[in-house]
């Protein structure tokens, strides 16, 4: 069973480009989030989906960033108009149904450099 | 809102120390409370967790962590350092009722020989 999958580990995008991070979460795993790590920091929630639904985006900055989590594919992380802000650690997790304690399986990461 | 606080962003230890690594969490109710361990340039991976029941819980790698309600500690322990637990630990916590996960902002632990 392979662990999630995050593609492309290194992303180089000039600032005003579009950015497309792709996660595909673990087999049998309904439930995807995204997270970004900004350098010396912790992880910060931006986005909770569920197949075709978002059900928590309350860390999603208002304006350029978008999540999808389609019937079929991987779930994809947007960010339109790239700003050098935007350069950080951007982790996909994924979790079977169940609580809110049901462990959560984590990606090993897109790194974003906005130059 | 839920906040996580590391004591100390930088923790250096000797092989065969013990190592402390403390987490305070901010909640009226009592949350969910994870340890994630980060290597370098890695994802994180989960040490352990606490739920409910016994507050004394045990995770991978010989690490254990004590939930204390009364201090709203979650402190993290391992008796013996070895030179490849050298990472970056978080702290983690979720309310009750919701999937995200409010972390801290972490500690590298150093091993040194």
């Amino acid at each position: 069973n392979a662990g999630v999958m995050q593609n492309p580990r290194h992303l180089v995008r000039r600032r005003g480009q579009e950015a497309r991070l792709r996660c595909s979460p673990m087999k049998g795993h309904s439930h995807v989030y995204w997270y970004r790590q900004l350098p010396e920091e912790g992880l910060k929630f931006m986005v909770y989906l569920q197949k075709e639904n978002i059900i928590d985006e309350s860390g999603m900055p208002k304006e350029r960033f978008s999540a999808e989590f389609p019937k079929e594919g991987p779930s994809i992380l947007r960010i339109q108009q790239v700003v050098r802000g935007d350069s950080a650690a951007y982790f996909c997790a994924s979790s079977p149904p169940g609580g809110s304690d049901t462990e959560a399986f984590f990606g090993q990461g897109t790194r974003l450099t906005v130059v | 809102a839920q906040s996580v606080t590391q004591l100390g962003s930088h923790v250096s230890v000797s092989e065969g120390a013990l190592v402390l690594l403390r987490c305070n969490y901010s909640s009226s109710v009592p949350p969910y409370l994870f340890w994630y361990v980060q290597y370098p340039n890695q994802g994180l991976q989960l040490l352990l967790k606490y739920t409910t029941g016994a507050t004394l819980v045990k995770g991978i790698n010989g690490f254990e962590a004590e939930f204390k309600k009364s201090e709203t500690s979650f402190h993290l322990t391992k008796p013996s350092a070895h030179m490849s637990d050298a990472a970056e630990y978080f702290c983690a916590v979720s309310e009750r009722g919701r999937r995200a996960l409010t972390f801290g902002s972490g500690t590298r632990l150093q091993v040194q020989p």
